[in-house]
């Protein structure tokens, strides 16, 4: 199981800080993802600290013991979404139950 | 360019089984799996659930324990063409069900890079 934040608000320009955290988490690879309300979600961040393609500088990923950490600095009206990190778990996927970021 | 789509809406009585579709195009079908996941509304927001994978090359299939006995993805490889089929349905499955395509990139495979738009399963 992994565990989220329901929510994270931060102020336009400021950076939000979004953890995810989980049992043995840091013998993994953990994976974000956003969804932008009324759209299917799309691939962030890969293996912990890389960003996939076509994804803006400001968004970074790390991981530290069973802890990891999506950043998203400068944050941007465009940001508001929902991210949901992705783990592997005995060969099965497991999402955490997301955290809503809400750009006030 | 790469993408899925996936079948209409769909609407069922409790106990009924219902199958969607969910049509590749723009890259080679059988060179990655596609998953399936759903997305259920739980206060305070919405969580993703995943079901399974199929390995479009020879049909070999993963389900997750939660719907063993109760789903069964397949295949039809000229059609480039994932099917999930879901039995048995409660009112608890009313979901957005979505495939995903694994990740290309190396480092990546157990995530997914590309999604088709969801099929909206309503229960009632």
């Amino acid at each position: 199981e992994l565990t989220q934040p329901p929510s994270v608000s931060v102020s336009p320009g400021q950076t939000a800080i979004i953890t995810c955290s989980g049992d043995k988490l840091g013998d993994k690879y953990v994976y974000w993802y956003q969804q932008r309300p009324g759209q299917s979600p799309i691939l962030v961040i890969y293996q912990d600290t890389e960003r996939y393609s076509g994804i803006p500088e400001r968004f970074s990923g790390s991981s530290s013991g069973n802890t990891a950490t999506l950043t998203i600095s400068g944050t941007q009206a465009v940001d508001e979404a929902d991210y949901y990190c992705q783990a592997m778990d005995s060969g099965t996927v497991v999402f955490g139950g997301g955290t809503k970021v809400t750009v006030l | 360019q790469v993408q899925l789509v996936q079948s209409g809406a769909e609407v069922r009585k409790p106990g009924a089984s219902v199958k969607l579709s969910c049509k590749a195009s723009g890259y080679r079908f059988t060179s990655y799996k596609i998953h399936w996941v759903r997305q259920v509304r739980q206060a305070p927001g919405q969580r993703l659930e995943w079901m399974g994978w199929i390995k479009t090359d020879d049909g070999g299939t993963r389900y997750s324990q939660n719907f063993l006995g109760r789903v069964t993805f397949s295949r039809d490889t000229s059609a480039t063409t994932v099917y999930m089929e879901l039995s048995s349905l409660t009112f608890e499955d009313t979901a957005v069900y979505y495939c995903a395509r694994r990740a290309h990139i190396v480092g990546a495979a157990d995530a997914c890079d590309v999604w088709g738009q969801g099929t909206m399963v309503t229960v009632s």
